[in-house]
């Protein structure tokens, strides 16, 4: 059973360019979540999405920033007009259900460098 | 979300073993502890869970005060490879893990 997917592993992209962040999460999980981690500092929400649905996303950016997770094939994290200030390392972590007692399983992460 | 307080940093000699303390003071009775750890340059890493009792695993144990109010991660022996940023989360229903500063553990050969 593969762990979570993420790619591109690293991603450069110039300011105002657009960046798509790709998760595949374990086989039988339909719960993914992403998180932000600048450099030098902690981990932080986003967003939690389950199949076809935006559960939370008190997270996220109001602007430029979007989530999807469809029905088919990976989820999704788009920026929009990037800034130097989006650079950092993007998680993606999935479950196969939501409690208090399940475990996520993280992805290697998602490096995005903004020139 | 209840908050948790852990040391910044902690080191270690190699082969013995570590603590871990967490504080979580207003913790409700429904939070689960959980343990996660980052290793350099890689994604968090589950490490264990509980709730009320003491918990082993094949990676940690977990020893959870009688009030609840503190916990602490041990690792038995630790190893080079255990030296990575470990969180204490207080998880509640299915609301996603937040992650504090966490503890950096250096282990020194």
């Amino acid at each position: 059973n593969a762990g979570v997917m993420q790619n591109p592993r690293h991603l450069v992209r110039r300011r105002g360019q657009e960046a798509r962040l790709r998760c595949s999460p374990m086989k039988g999980h339909s719960h993914v979540y992403w998180y932000r981690q600048l450099p030098e500092e902690g981990l932080k929400f986003m967003v939690y999405l389950q199949k076809e649905n935006i559960i939370d996303e008190s997270g996220m950016p109001k602007e430029r920033f979007s989530a999807e997770f469809p029905k088919e094939g990976p989820s999704i994290l788009r920026i929009q007009q990037v800034v130097r200030g989006d650079s950092a390392a993007y998680f993606c972590a999935s479950s196969p259900i939501a409690s208090n007692t399940g475990e996520l399983f993280f992805g290697e992460g998602s490096r995005l460098t903004v020139l | 979300d209840a908050k948790t307080t852990q040391p910044n940093s902690m080191e270690s000699n190699e082969e013995e073993p570590v603590h871990l303390p967490c504080n979580h003071s207003t913790i409700s009775g429904t939070d689960y502890i959980h343990w996660y750890r980052q290793l350099p340059s890689q994604g968090p890493e589950y490490v264990i869970h509980g709730l009320t009792s003491n918990v082993n695993n094949r990676m940690a144990s977990l020893a959870i005060a009688e009030d609840r109010k503190s916990s602490t991660l041990i690792l038995h022996r630790a190893t080079l490879r255990d030296a990575a940023v470990y969180y204490c989360i207080l998880k509640a229903g299915n609301t996603p893990l937040v992650f504090g500063k966490g503890t950096r553990l250096s282990v020194i050969a």
